[in-house]
């Protein structure tokens, strides 16, 4: 059954940065994902869809500090220069295996 | 600016029918097609069911199968999801999803979402 893992939490000093990691199955390493950020009270917000080969397209207004890269079957979220509204849980989404769409089981990511 | 606006959530009873609903704005709501997601108390989130731009195409979370319902009115930009045959573990925040223009792999705009209680 296809899963992507994340780590459950992340925290970092303010102003630091934090990287986070999705883990897809072996099999589907060339798989693209998109990250989410879902902060307490609010909607999830779209940040980017990242491609197995690193390249990403961000959506709209979300800042510079927010990067992806990729390595294998490792997709990352890299948040810089970190703000107290970074905190919030982050979830990686991919599609297209063999159920529509699949979420990760969230990263919680708590700025110090 | 996009906007979605989910409403008609509620507490219920199990076995209890409930109809939620999303009014879409600024985009072609008709070019879309459009998920609902949900998170339960202290999970993480879950896909529920998606329908295509045309309304011709839906799909199902096995775990709704049969007694969710998605649907669409293009003449209102409202998507629904009609819930039946509720459960305790369908309790849940709901969101309204955009999926992504090109192919739909993502979701690129979130609604706030609706709490659904499911209680006796």
């Amino acid at each position: 059954q296809f899963a992507l893992t994340q780590s459950p939490s992340a925290s970092a000093s303010l102003g630091a940065s934090v990287r986070l990691t999705c883990t897809l199955n072996s099999e589907y390493s060339n798989y693209a994902i998109a990250w989410h950020q879902h902060r307490p009270e609010k909607g999830p917000r779209f940040l980017m869809k990242l491609n197995g080969d690193g390249s990403h397209i961000k959506g709209d207004g979300i800042p510079d500090r927010f990067s992806g890269s990729s390595s294998g079957a490792e997709r990352y979220l890299t948040i810089s220069s970190l703000q107290p509204e970074d905190e919030a849980d982050y979830y990686c989404q991919t599609w297209g295996t063999g159920t529509p769409y699949v979420f990760g089981t969230g990263t919680k990511v708590t700025v110090l | 600016e996009v906007q979605l606006l989910e409403s008609g959530g509620g507490l219920v009873q199990p076995g209890g029918s409930l109809r939620l609903s999303c009014v879409a704005s600024g985009f072609t709501f008709r070019s879309y097609a459009m998920s609902w997601v949900r998170q339960a108390p202290g999970k993480g989130l879950e896909w529920v069911s998606v329908i295509s731009d045309s309304g011709t195409n839906t799909y199902y979370a096995d775990s709704v199968k049969g007694r969710f319902t998605i649907s669409r009115d293009i003449s209102k930009n409202t998507l629904y999801l009609q819930l039946k045959s509720l459960r305790a573990d369908d309790t849940a925040v709901y969101y309204c999803a955009r999926g992504e223009a090109v192919a739909a792999t993502h979701f690129d705009y979130w609604g706030q979402g609706t709490l659904v209680s499911v209680s006796s």
